[in-house]
């Protein structure tokens, strides 16, 4: 299996401009998280689906960001509009059904620019 | 409220040292503890896990850590350190692997 594959790796966009990033599933897993990456915050949890389901979003900083589950294998997070202090490196990461802490496997995440 | 603690931001030792990284947790039940290292411009790859059962977890790579339940603790350590472990190592607990409170990180240089 070729892993967890974010699509594009780097994005370099315009303040106000709408921005989708991709993610694409480990097949048979079933559980998707959305990270965000900054050096002044860390590693932030933003939302994760269980079978295509939201469970928790609370960690989606305001109503410009969605996430979306179209099926089991795909996500999509998309920022309308997106402004400068968008700007980190997004990840998403996948892990298999399981009982106790199953492995969560990342993608080399897409890092956003908003100039 | 679960947190973590990485208390040393960066460290630094020559190659073929010995290495401990320290992570402190607070954590409301029973804890599911991770270790993760993420070298430049790549995602986070899992180094190792404590679920229960024996405190030495082995993980992959050389490195172990060990759970101190009396000192909220899961540091990491490796014997030897080589050029290819410069990265940075985050710590994490939670109930789930990816939905998990992750430290600040450490960024490991090692010296030749």
């Amino acid at each position: 299996d070729a892993g967890v594959i974010q699509s594009p790796r780097h994005e370099v966009t315009e303040m106000g401009q709408e921005v989708t990033l991709r993610c694409k599933l480990i097949s048979g897993h079933n559980s998707l998280f959305w990270y965000r990456q900054t050096m002044m915050r860390g590693l932030e949890l933003l939302i994760y689906f269980n079978n295509n389901v939201p469970i928790d979003d609370s960690g989606m900083p305001e109503d410009r960001f969605s996430a979306k589950m179209p099926n089991a294998s795909f996500s999509t997070l998309k920022i309308q509009p997106s402004e400068p202090r968008d700007s980190a490196v997004y990840f998403c990461a996948s892990s298999s059904p399981g009982q106790g802490p199953t492995e969560a496997f990342f993608g080399q995440g897409t890092r956003l620019t908003v100039v | 409220a679960q947190s973590v603690t990485q208390p040393d931001i960066h460290i630094t030792v020559s190659e073929g040292a010995s290495l401990e990284l320290r992570c402190n947790y607070s954590y409301g039940a029973t804890p599911y503890l991770f270790w993760y290292v993420q070298s430049p411009g790549q995602g986070l790859q899992l180094l190792l896990k404590y679920f229960s059962g024996d405190t030495l977890v082995q993980g992959i790579k050389g490195f172990e850590a060990e759970f101190k339940r009396s000192q909220s603790s899961f540091n990491l350590r490796k014997p030897s350190v080589h050029w290819s472990d410069a990265a940075e190592y985050f710590c994490a607990v939670g109930a789930h692997a990816g939905k998990s409170t992750f430290g600040d990180g450490t960024t490991l240089t090692v010296k030749p």
